[in-house]
């Protein structure tokens, strides 16, 4: 019962360098979104995925990229890493766009030093 | 726009004593609201939600929250508070259910005490 998987589940990156956040999913679930944990913030949503072949901006999409690279997986770019990227970062996914965030991972602590 | 408040960053109780977590949310349109559950070092998991059908809503774990239009407020509650209850919950609103509308509040950190 693997759910969402996220893989690196730690890094520390040095200003400047590049990284991808890599997420997969086992639900055949069609929508995927990627959200940033700051303290006192709650989650904030960087970007999404409806569906295979679509992503689009969520409220915090500056500095990332991502990539629906086929129905279970949705990476996550980091091209040029700055302090202010230090966060928790959290994958998820639901059945449908329709539908609210039901399977999280356990997240990636990434620290840009 | 929406937005969630959640008073209180950190609550403290003490083992079998009432657990109450607030949240209040601001929305245009009748909302959807949701509360989630995250246990260290874990994603976050639903814990109920609330969709228009009844006003009181049961979760997993004894949890509950209700629905109060008049005051804005989707509080959750659970009547006896046990040490596996200690975590951090998230109550979110989205005014459609679709995913990519949903906005968290920042989080209360519920201390369960012995």
């Amino acid at each position: 019962n693997a759910g969402v998987t996220q893989t690196p589940k730690f890094q520390v990156l040095k200003t400047g360098q590049s990284m991808t956040l890599q997420c997969a999913q086992d639900m055949n679930h069609n929508s995927m979104y990627w959200y940033r944990q700051d303290p006192g913030m709650g989650l904030r949503l960087i970007y999404y995925s409806a569906s295979e072949g679509t992503t689009d901006k969520g409220e915090v999409p500056n500095g990332y990229n991502v990539s629906r690279l086929n129905k279970r997986e949705f990476s996550l770019r980091l091209e040029s890493a700055a302090p202010s990227q230090t966060s928790v970062y959290f994958c998820a996914s639901s059945e449908t766009p329709f539908y609210q965030p039901q399977h999280f991972g356990d997240g990636t602590r990434l620290s840009i030093l | 726009a929406q937005s969630v408040t959640q008073l209180g960053s950190h609550v403290s109780v003490s083992e079998g004593a009432l657990v109450l977590l607030r949240c209040n949310y601001s929305s245009s349109v009748p909302p959807y609201l949701f509360w989630y559950v995250q246990y260290p070092n874990q994603g976050l998991q639903l814990l109920l939600k609330y969709t228009s059908a009844a006003t009181l809503v049961k979760g997993i774990n004894d949890f509950e929250a209700e629905f109060k239009k008049s005051e804005t407020s989707f509080h959750l509650t659970k009547p006896s508070a046990h040490m596996s209850d200690a975590a951090e919950y998230f109550c979110a609103v989205s005014p459609d259910n679709y995913g990519q509308n949903f906005v968290f509040g920042p989080g209360t950190r519920l201390s369960v005490l012995p």
